[in-house]
């Protein structure tokens, strides 16, 4: 079974720009999270997605956007880009219970410059 | 909220010892999920070992077991025997029954020295 994929791997943009990472979870997955990964505030949850629903929510501001499509792909955009921005961006997913581990992707590393 | 400490930022062990990585959780819930991911230096996390709080026995796989104190609100990682491919960042994460999401501590990067 092929894992959690995600496209870019690495993006480079510009203060103000707007950017969409995208994350195909593993099949029969309905459940996909997004993640960002700083060195200085670690792994902080961005939200969930559940049959095309947000499920749950992190405190990000509004600038920070996701979607999921009927085949549970889920796209993550980010708007006005701030150099703040700069992160390495983990989508996950798993099946649905709480006893489910999150399968990680290898994640979109976003420079903002 | 939940939160989830490492004491811990970096640890080595050598080759073939025994090294145990501390994790921490605050939570006034009485039933919850506890996992241990480990993400290597090419970056895709994978789980190590999960416990159901409910369960008084700790967790094993294989090398890996964890050392869950309920009361003291402690979930440890304990790796026997380790190997170079041991080395990475150590997270330890708590998932509420309440919420769907996880709450990842801030890791531990692990070095094994041969």
């Amino acid at each position: 079974k092929a894992g959690v994929t995600q496209t870019p791997r690495y993006l480079i943009k510009t203060r103000g720009q707007q950017v969409t990472l995208s994350c195909s979870p593993i099949s029969g997955h309905r459940s996909v999270s997004w993640y960002q990964q700083t060195p200085g505030q670690g792994l902080q949850f961005l939200f969930e997605y559940f049959s095309e629903t947000q499920r749950n929510k992190g405190n990000f501001p509004g600038r920070f956007s996701g979607r999921q499509f009927s085949n549970s792909r889920s796209e993550m955009n980010v708007s006005t880009l701030e150099l703040g921005d700069s992160a390495l961006y983990l989508c996950a997913s798993s099946l649905e219970g709480l006893i489910y581990e999150q399968y990680f992707g290898p994640g979109t590393r976003l420079t903002v410059t | 909220a939940q939160t989830v400490t490492q004491s811990q930022p970096e640890m080595s062990v050598q080759e073939a010892e025994t090294v145990t990585l501390s994790c921490t959780y605050d939570t006034s819930e009485s039933d919850y999920y506890l996992f241990w991911y480990k993400q290597p230096p090419s970056r895709q996390m994978i789980l190590v070992i999960r416990q159901e709080a409910y369960k008084q026995q700790n967790a094993t796989e294989n090398r890996f077991s964890v050392n869950f104190q309920k009361a003291a609100k402690s979930f440890s990682l304990k790796i026997s025997d380790s190997q170079l491919g041991d080395a990475a960042m150590y997270f330890c994460a708590y998932r509420s029954p309440y919420g769907q999401n996880f709450v990842f501590g801030p890791g531990t990067r692990l070095s094994v020295l041969p």
